[in-house]
Formats: structure tokens, C-alpha cells, sequence
């Protein structure tokens, strides 16, 4: 158990439809990242916040967004879904900008 | 940001120690050498972390060379649980390169 936890576990939701996905990071973890793994791209990053402000944004489409709220939690929204957004969702925090990254459960979601 | 090649896939068998090693010829001074390990469905989980010479934990050991050209995660009396894929990342946060995960080692540890 890493300490981060996501909910919810699954998702299922139409085209079109919009979702959101929470991280709660480890308790003293300032950063949070999200990452989208897919079976034909691998685990690619998506958006880092440091406490509360964005630090980092790295191949995330237009229709996602996320913030960081105050108690450190953090929810990555998803609009317009579409077939291909189907994938697992990891959130992962650490204390500060560094590689040791804990990674949470991730979130499956199937957009059908 | 360095790039890295690792063997695709690797075969053990139980009680064996393994070594995972990673070439990352473009490593930048300030670059950390990480290593995650994932098992199918889960999310990554660190396993260790180095800059240089040899670091150990409670789970494997890092050993890099002076030239850190190159990095071996040794993984000491696989069990069947160690089945998974082993990913090697070399880059610095602080400079803006953001985890990078490749395709990985997938190693098999047979019974």
C-alpha cells in the first residue's frame, strides 16, 4: 500500500459524457501527478501540481483538466470523452519534484 | 532528456539473483538513476533510487559505475511474486523532465 488512493476504482461511462477522477497523495506529499497508461502507449504524464499551483504539464489534451485543492487532494476532470480515452489513470505524489514517486491504484476507465 | 535501452524481456527462476542492467549513454550530471517495478493492472511502485556508486535497500541493490554510463538493478533470491516489468528512468525532475516511462524489462520468474 502506497498511501495515495484513488477513487473511484472503475468506470464506465459513454462517449460524450464527462467524468472525474480523485488522489488523495500521501499524507506530508505536496506533489501530485496524474498519467494515463493505455495498452498502445505505454505510461505517459499528464499534469503535476505542487501544492495547490500547477508545476508541470506534459501530454494532456485540451478536454482534461485538474486541480489541486487546499487539503492536497486532487481531481483530474475528463469532458467529452471518447472511445480512445479508455485507460488506466494513476495518480502518484511524492514531497517534492523527484523521480520517488508513490503511485496510487489507478482508475480504470472504459468509455463505451 | 537520456534515453535508455534494457532488455525487452528476461527469465529466471526462483531463488536466483537477477541483474536488470540499463544503458543510458546521455546521462546529464544532474540526472538520478530510479527504477520502478509494475505488476500487471497496479500502479508503478519505487523500488530504488542512486546517483552513483552502489545503493541498497531492503529490496534490491543499484550499482552504477563511475561513468554512469550504465546502471544493474539486482534483485537478490527472486520469488515467483517477482514477476513483473522493471522500468529504468534516468532524468532530473528539478530540470523539467517529467518520468518517462519505455517499454521496460519484463522479467519471468519461473518455479
Amino acid at each position: 500500500d502506497s498511501g495515495v488512493t484513488q477513487t473511484p476504482k472503475h468506470l464506465i461511462t459513454a462517449t460524450g459524457q464527462r467524468v472525474t477522477l480523485r488522489c488523495s497523495p500521501r499524507s506530508g506529499d505536496l506533489s501530485v501527478y496524474w498519467y494515463q497508461q493505455s495498452l498502445d502507449q505505454g505510461l505517459q504524464f499528464l499534469i503535476q501540481y505542487y501544492n495547490g499551483e500547477e508545476r508541470a504539464k506534459g501530454n494532456i489534451l485540451e478536454r482534461f483538466s485538474a486541480q489541486q485543492f487546499p487539503d492536497l487532494h486532487s481531481e483530474l476532470n475528463l469532458s467529452s470523452l471518447e472511445l480512445g480515452d479508455s485507460a488506466l489513470y494513476f495518480c502518484a505524489s511524492s514531497v517534492r519534484d523527484t523521480y520517488e514517486q508513490y503511485f496510487g491504484p489507478g482508475t480504470r476507465l472504459t468509455v463505451t | 532528456l537520456a534515453k535508455t535501452t534494457q532488455p525487452i524481456s528476461m527469465d529466471s527462476y526462483e531463488g536466483q539473483e537477477v541483474n536488470i542492467t540499463c544503458s543510458h549513454n546521455n546521462i546529464a550530471t544532474n540526472d538520478y538513476i530510479t527504477w520502478y517495478q509494475q505488476f500487471p493492472s497496479q500502479g508503478p511502485r519505487f523500488i530504488i533510487q542512486g546517483y552513483k556508486t552502489k545503493v541498497t535497500n531492503e529490496v534490491a541493490s543499484l550499482f552504477i559505475p563511475a561513468d554512469r554510463k550504465s546502471s544493474t538493478l539486482s534483485l537478490p533470491r527472486v520469488s515467483l511474486s517477482d514477476t513483473a516489468v522493471y522500468y529504468c528512468l534516468v532524468g532530473d525532475l528539478n530540470a523539467g523532465n517529467m518520468l518517462t516511462f519505455g517499454g521496460g524489462t519484463r522479467l519471468m520468474v519461473k518455479p
